[in-house]
């Protein structure tokens, strides 16, 4: 079946840094990926949808210029966090179009 | 290869049916596996399981784990047109490096709620 990779699969960063998270789908191609933010309690949010050669459409309440997605070709989606805060540590997860999940990202913000 | 596999693909009842979708797992480091409903954006949480054999209940909805079996089913009684929805089951792991943790999807049930 259809695999989406992330990576990494953890990473530690210090206040004040910038973050890049990628997305890949390995055996397909996603015109759209979404990105989510899972919260403690499981429920996710989507933050944005992905569009291949256009913009991002960011979800009511996300900061474009602070999750800043790209997405370059078919089969990668970048989402960057910029100047990351302890608030942004999460768990962040990508999906391509179809229902096919990443296996999420840690970001914990120091 | 960690994988969730879930079953049916697609299915389609008249109201007031009671439907069981499963969902089996083969992982490494199980920590809990969640069930969600996606209707448009987000997947909506439903519930996590943890232990085997305890069911969690939210009204005509139910859930129960079976760690033995390695699968997890979702109950949904007297069915409405609003049950209608993708169903995902996807599996929290702990990762075999400290501290690294994975989330699997199975690819959902389909439910098709006819009036």
């Amino acid at each position: 079946g259809a695999v989406v990779s992330q990576h990494p699969s953890r990473v530690i960063c210090k206040s004040g840094t910038s973050v890049k998270i990628e997305c890949r789908s390995l055996d397909f191609q996603a015109t759209t990926m979404f990105w989510y933010r899972q919260f403690p309690k499981k429920s996710l949010m989507l933050m944005a949808t992905s569009n291949e050669g256009s913009k991002a459409t960011y979800e009511q309440g996300v900061e474009k210029d602070k999750f800043l997605i790209n997405h370059a070709s078919l089969t990668l989606s970048t989402l960057t966090v910029t100047s990351a805060h302890p608030e942004d540590s999460s768990f962040y997860i990508c999906s391509a179009e179809g229902g096919f999940f990443g296996p999420g990202t840690r970001l914990t913000v120091l | 290869e960690d994988k969730v596999v879930q079953s049916p693909l697609s299915l389609v009842v008249h109201e007031g049916d009671t439907v069981t979708l499963n969902c089996s797992y083969e992982v490494t480091n199980f920590r809990s596996l969640l069930w969600y409903k996606q209707e448009k954006k987000a997947p909506t949480f439903l519930f996590m399981l943890t232990s085997s054999g305890i069911e969690k209940k939210s009204g005509r909805l139910s859930s129960i784990l079976d760690k033995k079996e390695l699968s997890s089913i979702l109950n949904i009684t007297a069915t409405q047109t609003g049950d209608s929805a993708i169903y995902l089951c996807a599996v929290d792991e702990v990762g075999s490096n400290f501290g690294n943790e994975k989330l699997t999807f199975g690819t959902g049930t389909r439910l098709t709620i006819i009036p």
